[in-house]
């Protein structure tokens, strides 16, 4: 069952363009992991965010903590055809396994 | 930073074979191990979570007699798929969490691309 519902499913958006994907849960998370992860690869690792409102910039890409830590966002400014590829949250409670959100498909077109 | 190796890359073999898995944690040790199944364009189901020393849990629906799972040391698990059909292939991918990791994220193996023919 995942607990975690990423949206939108699929995106397809213009160079330069912002857009926003968002996390959602009925569930508390003690942390919030977002990831990127590109075909054929392992995802990798793009943040941590830990306290409820929490908001952390990693150059264009701002995310975002919910107040009562069961959603998050993620932003993207100007977006560039290397943002390309699947965006995955993943929340953790303690020290517990970690739930995969539904996933996100980004497609930035140059 | 902490790195975790996964290998072998992709594998094709035959109905009613077996094949191994590794996943290494190379810089840390690795107190938990997950392994995760990923069909094209989904997100990652864990499998089961293995604990080294200890025998592997594993998630409703996943058969623990045809994934095995050993995680006999901090730095390797393997999972082997045995007697793997078609239905089997898909990609496979580990993470690793170190002792004082259980806030923050995991580091992931780059995946194993299996296909069963």
């Amino acid at each position: 069952t995942q607990l975690l519902e990423q949206s939108p499913q699929f995106l397809s958006i213009q160079e330069g363009e912002n857009l926003t994907v968002y996390c959602n849960s009925s569930s508390v998370f003690s942390s919030l992991q977002w990831y990127r992860q590109e075909p054929g690869e392992g995802p990798v690792l793009l943040v941590t965010v830990v306290t409820g409102g929490e908001v952390k910039k990693l150059k264009r890409l701002t995310f975002q903590f919910g107040d009562a830590r069961k959603d998050s966002s993620l932003h993207i400014t100007a977006a560039q055809p290397g943002d390309t590829g699947l965006y995955l949250c993943a929340g953790a409670r303690g020290y517990q396994k970690v739930t995969f959100g539904t996933g996100t498909k980004l497609q930035v077109i140059p | 930073g902490a790195v975790v190796s996964q290998h072998p890359s992709w594998v094709i073999c035959k109905s009613g074979t077996s094949v191994k898995i590794e996943c290494r944690s190379l810089d840390f040790q690795a107190t938990t191990m997950f392994w995760y199944r990923q069909f094209p364009k989904q997100s990652l189901m864990l499998m089961a979570t293995s604990n080294e020393g200890s025998k592997a849990t594993y998630e409703q629906g996943v058969e623990k007699d045809k994934f095995l799972i050993n995680h006999a040391s901090l730095t390797l698990s393997t999972l082997t798929v045995t007697s793997a059909h078609p239905e089997d292939s898909s990609f496979y991918i580990c993470s690793a969490r170190g002792k004082d990791s259980w806030s923050y994220g995991y580091t992931f193996g780059s995946g194993t691309r299996l296909t069963v023919v």
